[in-house]
């Protein structure tokens, strides 16, 4: 089954504890994304990636870090999480550019 | 700021009525449009793309583009309450950034 895969689904953590979520796809998609999404905001971009070793900026990339190290995944990594972190983490992944397919989301908590 | 805008909402259309949903975009040089379906709880989930002026179908579902008023559009026709959910429009300025809308609840009452 084509899919965009993230874990974990639900994460609570502490402040200032490394943490990283993962996203992998098996449609040999070339652009994968990250998106953050909060209520009143919407979804908002934070990194994304158009090949390997190939990523930029987003919207709010502030306090996170990517890599893509091979074209299945893409990692979504927060070296010092804080409270202001806390959110609904989707990773989306798309063969051109265009529509992107979206993974099931992860729900982050940070205290 | 690119911006792409939409009413929050609750649009509230009876069953088998025709729901209307609207955008609005800031960038004049966008080239991509998608509609995405999102329920509560669930990840957003893409029900068309245009990249044109004009009209699109498929199935239940057209979306309407006009570059000149920067303005896309969705229609949902005979709206069933598996219809109801949040609608994101979203656009594509350069191939690398997707920028959302805020999304319009559609409420289907049966």
């Amino acid at each position: 089954e084509a899919q965009v895969t993230q874990n974990p689904r639900y994460l609570i953590t502490v402040t200032g504890k490394k943490l990283t979520v993962t996203c992998s796809q098996n449609m040999n998609h070339e652009y994968m994304s990250w998106y953050r999404q909060d209520p009143g905001l919407g979804l908002r971009q934070i990194y994304y990636s158009m090949n390997v070793e190939v990523t930029d900026k987003g919207d709010v990339p502030e306090g996170y870090k990517v890599s893509r190290k091979e074209k299945r995944n893409f990692p979504l990594i927060l070296e010092s999480p804080s409270p202001n972190q806390t959110s609904l983490y989707f990773c989306a992944s798309s063969l051109n550019g265009g529509g992107y397919t979206f993974g099931s989301g992860t729900r982050l908590t940070v205290v | 700021q690119k911006e792409v805008e939409q009413n929050s909402g609750p649009l509230s259309v009876p069953e088998g009525a025709i729901a209307s949903l609207n955008c609005t975009y800031s960038d004049r040089v966008s080239q991509s449009f998608f509609w995405y379906r999102q329920y509560s709880g669930k990840s957003p989930e893409l029900i068309m793309s245009i990249y044109s002026n004009g009209d699109k179908e498929d199935g239940r579902f057209t979306a309407q583009l006009n570059k000149a008023s920067q303005y896309v559009s969705l229609l949902i026709r005979d709206s069933q309450p598996s219809d109801s959910a949040t609608y994101l429009c979203a656009v594509d300025n350069a191939g690398n950034m997707l920028t959302f809308g805020g999304g319009t609840r559609l409420m289907v009452k049966p």
